[in-house]
């Protein structure tokens, strides 16, 4: 089945600056692969996804990348503010079917 | 508040017993996903049903078996429990097999094995 890294398991960084998540997949078949926060405490939220016949995708200060050739996906944060500060999951999955995430990545933006 | 309701909220219970988590999906959505979160860690994907039938299994144990009813309702069922399984166990949905889309998570039930 499909297996999904990430890195780096914590992040972090000062309000205003970057912040990038990066996740690997195995599976070629893949072809969606979605971001989700969560908040402590809280359910994960979908913040962001793209889909394999697309290799970036913005959304104001959020923006995911795809590089199917090497099997890598990456979210970048900029202009970070305290409340960017959660757990971020990446995952990837074959038409949205058998889902596997990374095991997660705790930014914490300081002020 | 994602549509996707969860109940109990929380279940507290000894080793060796037997319990059952309820999931309903959001209105339309035909596919729902369970997930284990154990502390500190990442979602580990359970099974995934779609309109009543089984459609992607995970790493899922023998001990636990869930199942999705007509109307599109999901329980998973936890057996002979062990101190390990304590977790929050999320459920989510999805429109379907027919386009890729999101998944509403729940809220969670977190189990607590004594």
């Amino acid at each position: 089945g499909e297996n999904v890294e990430q890195h780096p398991s914590t992040l972090s960084v000062q309000e205003g600056d970057s912040a990038v998540i990066k996740c690997t997949y195995s599976d070629s078949a893949s072809n969606y692969f979605p971001w989700y926060k969560q908040e402590l405490g809280k359910r994960p939220q979908l913040i962001i996804d793209i889909r394999s016949n697309v290799g970036e995708k913005k959304d104001q200060r959020i923006a995911v990348t795809l590089n199917k050739t090497a099997k890598h996906f990456s979210l970048h944060i900029t202009e970070t503010q305290p409340e960017d500060s959660a757990v971020y999951f990446c995952a990837a999955s074959i038409g949205g079917d058998d889902m596997r995430f990374g095991a997660g990545t705790r930014l914490t933006v300081k002020p | 508040d994602s549509g996707v309701t969860q109940t109990p909220k929380h279940l507290i219970t000894a080793t060796g017993q037997r319990v059952t988590l309820r999931c309903s999906p959001r209105s339309g959505d035909l596919s729902v996903y369970w997930y284990q979160q154990s502390l500190d860690q990442g979602l580990q994907f359970l099974i995934q049903y779609y309109n009543g039938e089984e459609r992607a299994k995970g790493n899922i144990l023998e001990r636990f078996s869930a199942q999705q009813f007509p109307d599109l309702h999901s329980e998973l069922n936890l057996s002979s429990l062990e101190l390990g399984d304590s977790a929050l166990y999320f459920c989510a949905s999805s429109v379907g097999r027919i386009a890729v889309n999101e998944q509403f998570f729940g809220p969670g039930t977190r189990l607590t094995v004594l």
